[in-house]
C-alpha cells in the first residue's frame, strides 16, 4: 500500500512564526500535492509538484511556499503564519495520471 | 478553470438503502474522475474512479456512472452499511503535460442509519 506520512498530527503556532509541514510518500509516485481543507469550502489546492525541484502554484498559494528537493519529499512552509491560516492541510502524491494517495492530515492552529 | 458542484452537501440514509451522490463538471477537457472517502479524523481515500471513456464502472457494492454529455458523473452506493458513513468527495481532472490536477467537489457528508 502506498504511504503517504505527514511529520504533525496536531500543531499549535503563533502569529508570525515560520511553520514547516513535512510530507513524505514512499512509492516514487512523480506528483506531490498540497491541499488546504475548511468546512464548506471542500479541498483547496496551494501547491503542487510533478518533479523533483518543481513546483506550480495552486489556487491559493498566498502565504505559502514549498520546496522539493528530493522525489519522495514534499514541503510545505509558511512564512509568517496568521490566523486565517488554522486549517487542515493534507497532502498527497499520485503517479501520473492517476488518483491521488493521501496523508492522514496535519491540524493546524495558529493563535 | 475546472468547476466541479456536488449535492446533495448531506445525505441521510437507512441501513441497507442505496445513496446516490451526484457531481457536475464544466470542463469538456476533463477526462478522469474519482471518488474519495474521507471518514473522521483522516486524510481522503480513494475509494473508485472513472475515465472519459467508459460509460459505467463497478467495484462491489460501489459503481460511478459517467454523462460526457451532460457532464455529470454519479456515485452509487447500495446495500449502504453504518460503515459507509463518511464525506465523499468528487473530483475531475484532465491532463496537461501529461500532468493531472483536481478540482474537487464540495463534499457530500452521509449517514447510514442502523
Amino acid at each position: 500500500d502506498v504511504k503517504v506520512t505527514q511529520s504533525s498530527r496536531y500543531l499549535v503556532k503563533r502569529t508570525g512564526e515560520k511553520v514547516f509541514l513535512e510530507c513524505v510518500q514512499d512509492m516514487d509516485h512523480e506528483n506531490m500535492f498540497w491541499y488546504r481543507q475548511d468546512p464548506g469550502l471542500g479541498l483547496r489546492l496551494i501547491y503542487f509538484s510533478y518533479d523533483v525541484k518543481m513546483k506550480e502554484k495552486g489556487d491559493i498559494p498566498e502565504g505559502y511556499s514549498v520546496s522539493r528537493e528530493k522525489k519522495e519529499r514534499f514541503s510545505l512552509i509558511l512564512e509568517s503564519a496568521s490566523t486565517n491560516q488554522t486549517s487542515m492541510y493534507l497532502c498527497a502524491s499520485s503517479p501520473r495520471i492517476a488518483g491521488s494517495n493521501f496523508g492522514p492530515g496535519t491540524r493546524l492552529t495558529v493563535t | 478553470g475546472e468547476n466541479v458542484e456536488q449535492h446533495p452537501s448531506t445525505l441521510s440514509v437507512q441501513e441497507g438503502d442505496s445513496a446516490v451522490i451526484k457531481c457536475t463538471y464544466s470542463d469538456s477537457a476533463s477526462n478522469y474522475f474519482p471518488w474519495y472517502k474521507q471518514e473522521l479524523g483522516k486524510g481522503p481515500q480513494l475509494i473508485i474512479d472513472i475515465r472519459s471513456n467508459v460509460g459505467e464502472k463497478k467495484d462491489q457494492r460501489i459503481a460511478v456512472t459517467l454523462n460526457k454529455t451532460a457532464k455529470h458523473f454519479s456515485l452509487h452506493i447500495t446495500e449502504t452499511q453504518p460503515e459507509d458513513s463518511a464525506v465523499y468527495f468528487c473530483a475531475a481532472s484532465g491532463v496537461l503535460n501529461n500532468f493531472n490536477k483536481f478540482y474537487f467537489g464540495s463534499g457530500t457528508k452521509l449517514n447510514v442509519k442502523p
